[in-house]
């Protein structure tokens, strides 16, 4: 079956622009993760999803973050205003439900912001 | 402060031999840990958990150590072959919130032919 995708694989932008990265989990997973990987570091948890409702916010580094589920499928992760710290590998998993034990990760959006 | 620690960020083994990946964490509140895998412009697949209760767990040529009292788990992989070479994470959650894994910095695995 499909597993989790992202769109698009790489994204190269200029400071101050606005951003969009789009996740389509598997088909029936309840809950969805965004990660961030700079370059260097572990994955860094942003933001959870259950259903439409994001119970936890609290890896979201700045307001300039936000991020939105719909139809309990397809979320968007928007940078407003984009800085150059915020160059990394940003990735989205999903899991059955929030207590699952896995989460199936997509290959993620390389974003670079110049 | 990182409250998951993987201190080689790469290793190289023969093929055939043990790979040992090591991870040491800070939380003493953290229960189930993960490993997984990630292969260049892939993302992390999970490989094997642990939940606190056990002190080892096997599936196939992967087993996992927890050292519950030095905060450390391992992984082993025996026999290492070359399609193992990845980059690993060791990941860490505690009860309160089992969907925000901790992960760590990852240790790239390189086996040799």
């Amino acid at each position: 079956g499909a597993g989790v995708s992202q769109s698009p694989s790489n994204k190269v932008t200029e400071k101050g622009k606005d951003v969009e990265l789009r996740c389509d989990p598997i088909s029936g997973h309840t809950a969805l993760y965004w990660y961030r990987q700079r370059l260097g570091q572990g994955l860094e948890f942003l933001i959870y999803f259950q259903g439409n409702s994001a119970p936890d916010k609290s890896g979201l580094p700045s307001d300039r973050f936000s991020a939105e589920r719909t139809g309990e499928s397809v979320s968007t992760l928007t940078i407003q205003r984009t800085q150059q710290e915020d160059s990394a590998v940003y990735l989205c998993a999903s899991s059955l439900m929030a207590s699952s034990e896995t989460q199936y990760f997509g290959p993620g959006t390389r974003l670079l912001v110049l | 402060d990182q409250q998951v620690k993987q201190n080689s960020p790469s290793l190289s083994v023969q093929e055939g031999r043990i790979s040992i990946l090591n991870c040491d964490y800070t939380n003493s509140m953290f229960d189930y840990f993960l490993w997984y895998k990630k292969y260049p412009a892939e993302g992390p697949t999970f490989l094997i958990s642990i939940s606190s209760i056990k002190d080892k767990n096997e599936d196939g040529r992967f087993t996992v150590f927890l050292n519950k009292s030095a905060k450390h788990l391992s992984l082993h992989i025996v026999p290492s072959q070359p399609g193992d070479s990845a980059v690993y994470f060791c990941a860490a959650s505690s009860d309160s919130g089992t969907y925000k894994y901790i992960f760590g910095t990852g240790t790239r695995l390189k086996v040799l032919a």
